[in-house]
């Protein structure tokens, strides 16, 4: 069965540092997202993809984020300047070409930590 | 402001039980809604979606009900098993928006 893959499973950086998460949604998808959830809390939206370009973003992706569709097969996620508080599980999911009321199917996260 | 929510945030039953996890939600433009499984270090997983047309749909062990008239979802899991523990997440979207909006979780617990 078709499944969203994420690397790496784990990242530690100091504060300050880029990071780069990486994602390879399901292959016919064309609906892209990333979410995160700090430890104990819910799951927040970050950001939608689409059409190679943001479709949606929340007031958490501010300016230190971003997001690239490199090539056919790979979504990724950039923190420029990682904060002690980006510290979360970064969860990347996609969804079929339909309509964005299509079903999401999540990756199994990034655990990032912030030092 | 309009949110998902739940009503209790840990469930426990003997294995065997049903099981009956509830969700409230108050933005009445939501039309379509998907039940997560969370497993710890795992992302989420679909178990059962259900759109605001319907208010019953049932899948393998599982059942969605949604009332409109009260803005409530449930999920009912049937003969639950220890596989079964985990964090159950209702999650929202509504009409203009692509992402899912999710409410904070409930942790099922299964006692052999």
């Amino acid at each position: 069965e078709p499944e969203v893959t994420q690397t790496p499973s784990h990242q530690v950086t100091q504060m300050g540092q880029e990071v780069i998460l990486r994602c390879v949604p399901i292959s016919n998808h064309l609906y892209f997202y990333w979410y995160r959830q700090i430890l104990g809390q819910k799951v927040e939206f970050l950001v939608s993809f689409y059409n190679n370009e943001i479709s949606e973003k929340s007031e958490i992706f501010d300016d230190q984020f971003s997001v690239e569709r490199p090539d056919g097969s790979n979504f990724t996620l950039k923190i420029r300047s990682t904060k002690l508080e980006d510290s979360a599980m970064y969860f990347c999911a996609s969804s079929e070409a339909s309509g964005v009321r299509e079903t999401q199917y999540f990756g199994p996260g990034t655990r990032l930590l912030v030092l | 402001g309009e949110s998902v929510g739940l009503h209790l945030p840990t469930l426990s039953v003997q294995e065997g039980d049903n099981s009956i996890i509830n969700c409230a939600y108050s933005n009445s433009a939501s039309d379509y809604f998907i039940w997560y499984k969370q497993e710890s270090g795992k992302g989420p997983q679909f178990i059962i979606d259900i759109r605001s047309n319907m208010d019953k749909r049932q899948g393998q062990r599982v059942t969605v009900l949604l009332n409109k008239t009260v803005k409530h979802l449930s999920l009912q899991i049937a003969a639950t098993q220890p596989g079964d523990s985990a964090v159950y997440f209702c999650a929202e979207n509504f009409p203009g928006r692509g992402d899912m909006r999710f409410g904070a979780g409930t942790r099922l617990t299964v006692k052999p």
